[in-house]
């Protein structure tokens, strides 16, 4: 079965120092992995997405994931943080049933605070 | 702009009543979702339709109807069957529903009960 696992549920970094959050995934099948973004009140914001492709995923405003099969960890990361990164981040596996239905599973969410 | 909407912002219920929110998207896409999302939860699939005049049961579907009569429009309505329906809910689309596919999602409405 698929699941995804934020490892911390609250995350607090100083403005201009590296932010890492953690994510390990299960998956029967060779997974999509997303990170999503979410502002208070707000939607969610695609923050970048692994498919199969370059394991290193670039995503916007500076954020960037690696994908690593042996480890089963997505991890989200960013050089230097600054104070409109913070909001909540969701770490998302797509299930795959070898057909095509793209059904998310989202972990329970990281919430970044960025202090001054 | 391209984009999906969902009205209103904040909806209130009262016992025994059903609501309706609505989404709408401009993007063309074929497949749309609904989710709800309640504290320290992430977000649960309530349904999900691929093409219009279909639609399938998501992980909580109790207490919720959907339709999808045009493709650009995916209403729920929060039925009174559905015993604890404070949450923020959001919906989203992707052009084909499939599992590489990226959901775009709504700018959500809270649901709350008076």
């Amino acid at each position: 079965a698929q699941s995804v696992t934020q490892l911390d549920s609250h995350v607090s970094v100083s403005e201009g120092t590296p932010v890492l959050l953690r994510c390990n995934y299960s998956s029967s099948y060779s997974p999509s992995l997303f990170w999503y973004v979410q502002h208070p009140n707000k939607g969610l914001q695609l923050l970048l997405k692994y498919t199969s492709a370059a394991t290193l995923v670039k995503g916007i405003n500076g954020f960037e994931a690696e994908f690593k099969k042996s480890e089963t960890s997505f991890h989200l990361t960013k050089p230097s943080a600054h104070m409109s990164d913070a909001a909540e981040y969701f770490c998302v596996v797509s299930l795959h049933y070898g057909g095509s239905q793209g059904n998310l599973i989202f972990g329970k969410g990281t919430k970044l605070s960025v202090k001054p | 702009d391209g984009g999906i909407t969902q009205s209103p912002k904040y909806l209130f219920r009262k016992e025994g009543q059903n609501v309706t929110l609505s989404c709408e998207q401009n993007l063309n896409h074929d497949a749309m979702y609904w989710y709800r999302q309640d504290p320290g939860q992430g977000l649960r699939l309530i349904y999900y339709s691929q093409i219009v005049n279909d639609f399938q049961k998501g992980d909580i579907a109790e207490g919720y109807s959907v339709s999808r009569e045009k493709k650009e429009s995916f209403p729920l309505t929060v039925t009174s069957a559905q015993k604890n329906p404070t949450a923020f809910y959001l919906c989203a689309s992707s052009y084909s529903g499939g599992f590489q596919e990226t959901q775009y999602f709504g700018p959500g409405t809270r649901l709350l009960v008076l």
